[in-house]
């Protein structure tokens, strides 16, 4: 069965940054378009970012356009997320997720992030 | 920007019972692009459904989807303990994805 396991998150002080990493294995990582969608304490899931597989493609939600950078090496089979100028309301359980078709076939088991000084 | 909007927020049922969840749009999707996930307490979510009515690997025929263009529904025909946990139906779209609120599923 594939897995996915992230890493990086922790404690950031509102305007800082932090990188997430998502470790991938038992599957073909570079055929396969990854995204990010996180998670608030008690809220419901609200889609971050996704890359296709080559990489050539990234998308993002409006709330974290021009703050955060969604790439990858699949020479490494790792998909990351770099985020700047972090605020309060991305605090979140920040899930790595790998997308089949229109749907998101397999998740990790997230990471937290907690904005606050 | 196409809203999905579940209903109920809660549904409190007893085992054995038959769940129905309802996810409206906004406007009407491609039912290809129209899934269902469930999540348990301090787990990630699950994929239940995919393209509207097509099961996910390993998900047991208890779990059904239905509807197309703006009313989708999860039912669920005889609830087992472990089915109590929330649920999201979930829109692809515009190389994005929109979910709904959630339904949480509790027990009476």
């Amino acid at each position: 069965e594939e897995q996915l396991v992230e890493s990086g998150g922790g404690l950031v002080q509102p305007g800082g940054s932090l990188r997430l990493s998502c470790a991938a294995s038992r599957f073909t990582f570079s055929s396969y378009a990854m995204t990010w969608v996180r998670q608030a304490p008690g809220k419901g899931l609200e889609w971050v970012s996704g890359i296709s597989g080559s990489g050539g493609s990234t998308h993002y939600a409006d709330s974290v356009k021009g703050r955060f950078t969604i790439s990858r090496d699949n020479s490494k089979n790792t998909l990351y997320l770099q985020m700047n100028s972090v605020r309060a309301e991305d605090t979140a359980v920040y899930y790595c997720a790998k997308r089949t078709g229109f749907f998101i076939a397999y998740w990790g088991q997230g990471t937290l992030v907690t904005v606050s000084s | 920007e196409i809203v999905l909007t579940q209903s109920p927020g809660t549904l409190s049922l007893s085992p054995g019972e038959r769940a129905t969840l309802s996810c409206r749009a906004s406007q009407s999707i491609n039912n290809s692009y129209l899934a269902w996930y469930q999540q348990k307490p301090g787990q990630a979510p699950r994929l239940l459904i995919y393209g509207a009515s097509s099961r996910a690997t390993g998900i047991p025929d208890r779990f059904s989807g239905g509807g197309s263009g703006t009313d989708f529904t999860l039912t669920i025909s005889r609830l087992e303990p472990e089915d109590f946990a929330v649920y999201y139906c979930q829109r692809y779209g515009n190389s994005s994805y929109t979910f709904g609120q959630g339904t949480k599923l509790d027990i009476k």
